[in-house]
């Protein structure tokens, strides 16, 4: 079974760029997770899509950062204009609900240098 | 807001010697899960606690929720090098569903 995959791995670009990340999860995950990981912290999460609809988005700084899981399979998420302090890895993970166990699996993530 | 504190930040610990990691949520969790991080890598989970109280091993590692389902433990007996990483608590509040990660507790081997 393929795992969850991120593309691209690495991005570098300078402040007031746009960006994007990919995310595909693991196949029949009905929910999806984009987060962000500083280093040397836990995950915090920006944004769960439960199918097509994004549940939580409390934490998602809406006036640069925005996400699109338009089928309820694959998503995107987009930084416009980039900043200095959105240097980081954006990790995507999937779970499916139904098995009562929330288990997340992790995609390898996206290591931004904003510069 | 909701937090789930993780101590210690980091542990330097012999070959041999055991490892703990505690969590402790300012709410009542649902459940709580734990994950692993390797140098480089990203979380990978390990287990989760649904019980009141319950208790569960994985070879070396003893996994403990609360009474109160407030607080948890992971403990490692006779570490090895393959359990160098980042250990991280994951905390599940019912009323919204959310995951409260706590910020994690890096396991060194010492030289």
């Amino acid at each position: 079974e393929a795992g969850v995959v991120q593309s691209p791995r690495y991005k570098i670009i300078e402040k007031k760029q746009p960006v994007a990340f990919w995310c595909n999860p693991i196949s029949g995950h009905n929910t999806l997770y984009w987060y962000l990981q500083n280093l040397g912290q836990g995950p915090e999460l920006l944004i769960r899509y439960e199918n097509e609809e994004a549940v939580d988005d409390s934490q998602l700084p809406k006036d640069r950062f925005s996400a699109e899981r338009l089928k309820g399979v694959d998503s995107t998420l987009k930084i416009q204009p980039a900043e200095l302090g959105d240097s980081a890895v954006y990790l995507c993970a999937s779970s499916s609900t139904g098995t009562g166990v929330y288990e997340q699996y992790f995609g390898p993530g996206t290591r931004l240098t904003v510069t | 807001g909701q937090q789930v504190m993780q101590i210690p930040q980091y542990q330097h610990v012999q070959e041999g010697e055991d490892f703990t990691t505690y969590c402790n949520s300012s709410t009542t969790l649902s459940n709580i899960q734990w994950y692993k991080q390797r140098p480089g890598g990203h979380p990978v989970f390990l287990i989760q606690l649904v019980k009141s109280g319950e208790v569960k091993k994985q070879k070396r590692l003893t996994f403990q929720f609360g009474e109160a389902k407030k607080n948890s433990s992971l403990h490692i007996t006779a570490t090895q090098t393959t359990d160098v990483g980042t250990y991280f608590c994951a905390g599940l509040v019912r009323s919204n569903y959310q995951l409260i990660w706590g910020a994690g507790t890096k396991l060194i081997i010492k030289p």
